[in-house]
């Protein structure tokens, strides 16, 4: 079973402060996927990767900048938080379409409450 | 623009009766790859059911669905609604040109006795 881990779980920050979420794969995948869960949005795509070095905008990258230092590692940052960003974050991982891994395999994710 | 559309957000039925939850979808590619995942109450989403092959029944743990490429619609159905059944339900979208994905608002399940 694919393992996907986040950290922190939960994360209280103030309004202007910079918020780092990290996520980290064991799986060897090469996509990795950062989405926000809203109420009435439901799941919606922040940034995304191909792999180690890049890094793509997805749906809503305003005020969010992402990290892919490594195939294992996806980060996503937010230089200068705001309460309209308190939210669920959600990291995935997948590999290419058609393939065997094409499924998305979800972590935990983190609640973000941001003052 | 990819997109995927859930009319309902939210649906609530008694235990024993037919689940349907609606998708339906809009790209201009023509190798779409549709999805359905489920995600319980404090736990990750996961992959209910997967397709790529037009007019094709696909099931998975008492749930099963079809892609239509003629209609452009992905539903999920099941025979009998459990209680365990309740969740919220998303329908995706994706396509090997970008190979990002494109999620419904979601469709919340309560099943109640």
């Amino acid at each position: 079973e694919a393992a996907v881990t986040q950290s922190p779980r939960n994360k209280v920050a103030v309004t202007g402060g910079k918020v780092t979420l990290s996520c980290n794969q064991t799986n060897n995948h090469n996509n990795m996927y950062w989405y926000r869960q809203d109420t009435g949005h439901g799941l919606r795509l922040i940034h995304y990767s191909y792999g180690a070095g890049s890094t793509e905008k997805g749906d809503i990258p305003d005020g969010y900048k992402a990290s892919r230092p490594s195939q294992e590692n996806f980060s996503l940052i937010l230089e200068l938080a705001t309460p309209s960003q308190t939210s669920v974050y959600f990291c995935a991982s997948g590999d290419r379409l058609g393939g065997s891994q094409d499924t998305q395999y979800f972590g935990p994710g983190t609640r973000l409450l941001v003052l | 623009g990819d997109s995927v559309t859930q009319k309902e957000g939210l649906v609530t039925l008694t235990e024993g009766l037919p689940v349907m939850l609606n998708c339906t979808y809009q790209t201009i590619y023509s190798n779409a790859f549709l999805f359905w995942y489920v995600h319980y109450l404090n736990e990750s989403p996961r992959l209910l059911l997967k397709s790529s092959t037009d007019n094709k029944r696909t099931e998975h743990q008492g749930f099963h669905a079809t892609l239509h490429k003629s209609s452009s619609s992905f539903h999920l159905q099941k025979s009998s609604a459990q209680l365990s059944d309740s969740a919220l339900y998303y329908c995706a979208l994706a396509n090997t040109g970008y190979q990002n994905f494109y999620f419904g608002k979601g469709t919340s399940l309560t099943v109640i006795p």
